[in-house]
């Protein structure tokens, strides 16, 4: 059983289309998160979700639009996609955020975000 | 949020110990430092972390220097599996925040 799962693993769309990415953790978190890794390999939270509220969103332009429908589940949308926004975008998960002394965020395996 | 420094790459031979350094002097004191590896491209994976004292898990060995502005991870038997870019995280306000990390080349 796959502990943090994302689809689609790849997406391939047009400039100025919207697209969802979607992420469901079965592992019992109450933290979700967003990551961003570009070109460069540099990775980059964007958005952190705890009880389904929004606690992180480091700078993100607002066509990014994080959605969390229960604590299990983390989906990003994008609209007015942009050549820049090609990437590839880990989803996460942890427990309490991180702040109880032995617990790590469990990451998934990536959608690769391409826009042509 | 505290930086830490990494040597870009590494080299190491199979069945050999790979001590991997990382500097964190900014960091306070109840700060934890992780380390995380990501292999190709696949999603990062955890491998340990710690506050103060020296940790130790069936995948690595941390030391944290006495004052804590330094930690080496230790990975005791090399091996081609664990060819894959090492990264050391201070975690801050509930979040991880990557750095560069360090390419470490396991060959045979």
């Amino acid at each position: 059983d796959t502990a943090v799962s994302q689809t689609p693993k790849y997406l391939v769309t047009q400039m100025g289309n919207d697209k969802s990415i979607k992420c469901e953790q079965n592992l019992g978190h109450d933290t979700m998160y967003w990551y961003k890794q570009d070109s460069k390999k540099f990775l980059k939270i964007m958005f952190s979700y705890n009880n389904k509220e929004l606690i992180i969103n480091e700078t993100v332009p607002n066509r990014f639009s994080p959605k969390s429908p229960d604590k299990a589940h983390l989906n990003l949308h994008i609209n007015s996609l942009e050549l820049g926004d090609s990437a590839v975008y880990f989803c996460a998960s942890s427990q309490r955020g991180l702040m109880i002394r032995n617990t790590e965020a469990f990451f998934g395996q990536g959608t690769r975000l391409t826009v042509v | 949020d505290a930086k830490t420094t990494q040597p870009p790459s590494m080299d190491c031979a199979e069945g050999r110990a790979a001590n991997l350094p990382c500097n964190h002097s900014t960091i306070s004191g109840n700060e934890y430092v992780y380390w995380y590896r990501q292999i190709h491209s696949q999603g990062p994976q955890y491998i340990i972390h710690g506050l103060k004292n020296n940790e130790t898990n069936e995948m690595a060995s941390l030391i944290i220097t006495e004052d804590r502005k330094s930690s080496t991870l230790i990975l005791p038997h090399a091996t081609l599996r664990d060819t894959a870019v090492y990264y050391c995280i201070v975690r801050s306000f509930q979040k991880l925040v990557f750095g560069t990390g360090t390419r470490l080349l396991v060959s045979p």
